[in-house]
C-alpha cells in the first residue's frame, strides 16, 4: 500500500538546524510531487510548498523561503525538509504528503514534531 | 491568494445526527479543485473528498461533498462516534494552495 513514513520527533535549540525525512513506499516515487505542511500547536494547516520529484525543483510558499529547503534522494525514495536557524516559532508538526494530480494531498506521513527550545 | 472561510467554527452534534459544514472561498475555485480532510487528535489529516464531490478510496458513503465556484459543503449524513474530529477544506486549483481554518465537530 502507498505509505509515507517520517522520521521521529526532534528537540533543538534556537539557531540549530534540523532535517526531517519522509520515506515513500508502494508507488513510483518520481511519478508524484511531494509537499510539506506545517501545523503549529493547536493551530490549522499551512502549506509550505512542494518539490518536483522528477527534476528536484522546489517551490516555496511565501513565508517559507530562505531557511527552509526541500530536497530528495530518489535512490531511496525519500524527501527531506531542512530548517536552519531554528526559532521558537518553528515549533510545530511537519507533515509530508504525496501530491495526487486533480485529487489533492494523499496520503500523508504521520508527522514529525520539531520542538525548538533553549 | 484564495482565502477559505469555514463555518461554523465548532459544531456540536449527537451520534446519528446530520452534520453540515461550509467552506466559502474569496474567489472562484479553479475546476472545483476543492478537497476536504479529516484530522483526529494526534493523527495526520486524511483525505475524504476531492474535486468537491468525489469520495476518496475507502471513505464511507455517509460523507458527501457538494458545491462549485465559491461555496462548498461537506455533509455527514449520520454521525458515527469515529466522525468527531476537525475538518479542513483546501483549494488546490490556484497556487498557493490554501486551507480553511477548520471546523471542529464535537459530541453534544
Amino acid at each position: 500500500q502507498v505509505q509515507l513514513v517520517q522520521s521521529g520527533s526532534e528537540l533543538k535549540k534556537p539557531g540549530a538546524s534540523v532535517k526531517v525525512s519522509c520515506k515513500a513506499s508502494g508507488y513510483a516515487f518520481t511519478n508524484y510531487a511531494m509537499t510539506w505542511v506545517r501545523q503549529a500547536p493547536g493551530q490549522g494547516l499551512e502549506w509550505m510548498g512542494w518539490i518536483n520529484t522528477n527534476t528536484g525543483n522546489p517551490t516555496y510558499v511565501q513565508g517559507f523561503t530562505g531557511r527552509f529547503v526541500f530536497s530528495l534522494d530518489t535512490s531511496v525514495s525519500t524527501a527531506y525538509l531542512q530548517i536552519s536557524s531554528l526559532k521558537a516559532e518553528d515549533t510545530a508538526v511537519y507533515y509530508c504528503a504525496r501530491v495526487a494530480p486533480a485529487v489533492g494531498f494523499d496520503p500523508w506521513g504521520q508527522g514529525t514534531l520539531v520542538t525548538v527550545s533553549s | 491568494e484564495i482565502v477559505l472561510t469555514q463555518s461554523p467554527g465548532t459544531l456540536s452534534l449527537s451520534p446519528g445526527e446530520r452534520g453540515t459544514l461550509s467552506c466559502r472561498a474569496s474567489q472562484s475555485v479553479t475546476s472545483s479543485y476543492l478537497a476536504w480532510y479529516q484530522q483526529k487528535p494526534g493523527q495526520a489529516p486524511r483525505l475524504l473528498i476531492y474535486g468537491a464531490s468525489s469520495r476518496a478510496t475507502g471513505i464511507p458513503d455517509r460523507f458527501s461533498g457538494s458545491g462549485s465556484g465559491t461555496d462548498f459543503t461537506l455533509t455527514i449524513s449520520r454521525l458515527e462516534p469515529e466522525d468527531f474530529a476537525v475538518y479542513y477544506c483546501q483549494q488546490y486549483g490556484s497556487s498557493p494552495y490554501t486551507f480553511g481554518q477548520g471546523t471542529k465537530v464535537e459530541i453534544k
